[in-house]
């Protein structure tokens, strides 16, 4: 299996701020790499495909980039209803394999 | 809007099966793969296995010997079997659909929808 690793882990971070979180594969996934949103209870909210593909609905604030095995997700300034966990995944090959989170925290 | 509602029992003894239905409301059921997921307590999640509308599946290598993932086409449902249960798969259990897409001849499939999860244990 592919394994996808991010960092960092915890994020303690404030209203405003600019935000990034990196995700390295194992191997190359080419684009194929997902960003998803996870609030405590509720099923993961897809944000981002193709590694920098917007998915309808979701705020310009978010952005993500990368190609190969390096991918961030960057927030360009941190709102009060983007405390919440962000998984990675690849789609390139199954089985689909996530990381293991990036949990932001309110500073 | 496609809602997906999912069901089955929540608390298990070793060595138990595991059976949950998911109900797919909204949208065509064909066209899409619909897959199961689990996230143990404080971890990403898992690929368990999918299905398209026509049956045919995938399984992660690691539960292959132990999952069944079956389709109802009438009830525009799809279900999970996971036999011989341990504390090992406790975890949140999620249905999804994957939408498709196709580069090159080969089909990808991204998790868009969501159903509201099931927290599984095993205890005895």
């Amino acid at each position: 299996d592919i394994q996808m690793t991010q960092s960092p882990s915890t994020l303690s971070t404030s209203v405003g701020d600019r935000v990034t979180i990196t995700c390295r594969a194992s191997q190359s996934i080419s684009n194929w790499l997902a960003w998803y949103q996870q609030k405590p209870g509720k099923a993961p909210n897809l944000l981002i495909s193709r590694a920098s593909s917007l998915e309808s609905g979701v705020p310009s604030r978010f952005s993500g980039s990368g190609f190969g095995t390096e991918f961030t997700l960057t927030i360009s300034s941190l709102q009060p209803d983007d405390f919440a966990t962000y998984y990675c995944q690849q789609y390139n090959i199954y089985p689909y394999t996530f990381g293991q989170g990036t949990k932001l925290e309110i500073k | 809007q496609v809602q997906l509602q999912q069901w089955g029992a929540g608390l298990l003894k070793p060595s138990e099966t595991l059976s949950l239905t998911c109900a797919v409301y909204g949208g065509s059921f064909s066209g899409y793969y619909w897959s199961w997921l689990r996230q143990p307590p404080g971890k990403g999640p898992e690929c368990i296995g999918e299905i398209d509308h026509s049956g045919s599946t995938n399984y992660s290598p690691s539960l292959k010997s132990r999952v069944t993932i079956s389709v109802d086409t009438s009830k525009n449902q799809f279900s999970l079997n996971l036999k011989s249960m341990t504390a090992a798969d406790t975890a949140v259990y999620y249905c999804a659909r994957a939408r498709i897409s196709m580069v090159r001849g080969v089909i990808r499939r991204l998790f868009e929808y969501w159903g509201p999860g099931t927290l599984v244990t095993v205890s005895s």
